[in-house]
């Protein structure tokens, strides 16, 4: 168990539709990263966030947007959603600004139908 | 733009060494090199990062070519439990931007 959470587990919706997904990091992580993993593109970094600010931004559709709260938690947010959406989104958290290492989550299947 | 290159599968023999290679030729001087695993079902661990130097720590090695366009990670005895998909990845220097790459499955056998 790293530590880092993310919720649903599961999410199967339909095309053109906006869900929300959820993580909140390890205590006193103040990063904040997304990826989404498919079997055609492999593992892609989306964007990272630190202590509220964006700090890097990857491969990230302007259909997608992230943010991370006060309390650190992270929200997702895919909207239009397209069957090619259709992956494992993780979610990690890391320390501080010279910290490396980063813990994973256990992902969120999302499924477009 | 940044790149590793892994191959696909390899496979190794339990308590033996393992050699996992990458390639990243068009790394730039202030790139990091990470290394992650996935085990089936789970989300990506860390394993080993480093710069210029090899780097050693409970779970593996890191050596890294003097010209930095190629490292390899060494698992010194491997176990049935490190059977998983290694990845190779590049954090962008002066950025927290990550590039992996496809990654190598590593199968490991009894």
């Amino acid at each position: 168990d790293s530590g880092v959470t993310q919720t649903p587990k599961h999410l199967i919706t339909a095309t053109g539709q906006r869900v929300t997904l959820r993580c909140s990091p390890r205590s006193g992580d103040l990063s904040v990263y997304w990826y989404q993993q498919s079997l055609d593109q492999g593992l892609q970094f989306l964007i990272q966030y630190y202590n509220g600010e964006e700090r890097a931004k990857g491969n990230i559709l302007e259909r997608f947007s992230a943010q991370q709260f006060p309390d650190l938690h992270s929200e997702l947010n895919l909207s239009s959603l397209e069957l090619g959406d259709s992956a494992l989104y993780f979610c990690a958290s890391g320390g501080g600004p010279l910290s490396d290492t980063q813990y994973f989550g256990p992902g969120t299947r999302l499924t477009v139908l | 733009d940044a790149k590793t290159t892994q191959p696909n599968s390899m496979e190794s023999n339990e308590e033996e060494p393992v050699h996992l290679p990458c390639n990243h030729s068009t790394i730039s001087g202030t790139d990091y090199i990470h290394w992650y695993r996935q085990l089936p079902s789970q989300g990506p661990e860390y394993v080993i990062h480093g710069l210029t130097s090899n780097v050693n720590n409970r779970m593996a090695s890191l050596a890294i070519a003097e010209d930095r366009k190629s490292s390899t990670l060494i698992l010194h005895r491997a176990t049935l439990r490190d059977a998983a998909v290694y990845y190779c990845i590049l954090r962008l220097g002066g950025t927290y931007k990550y590039i992996f790459g496809t990654g190598t499955r590593l199968k490991v056998l009894a």
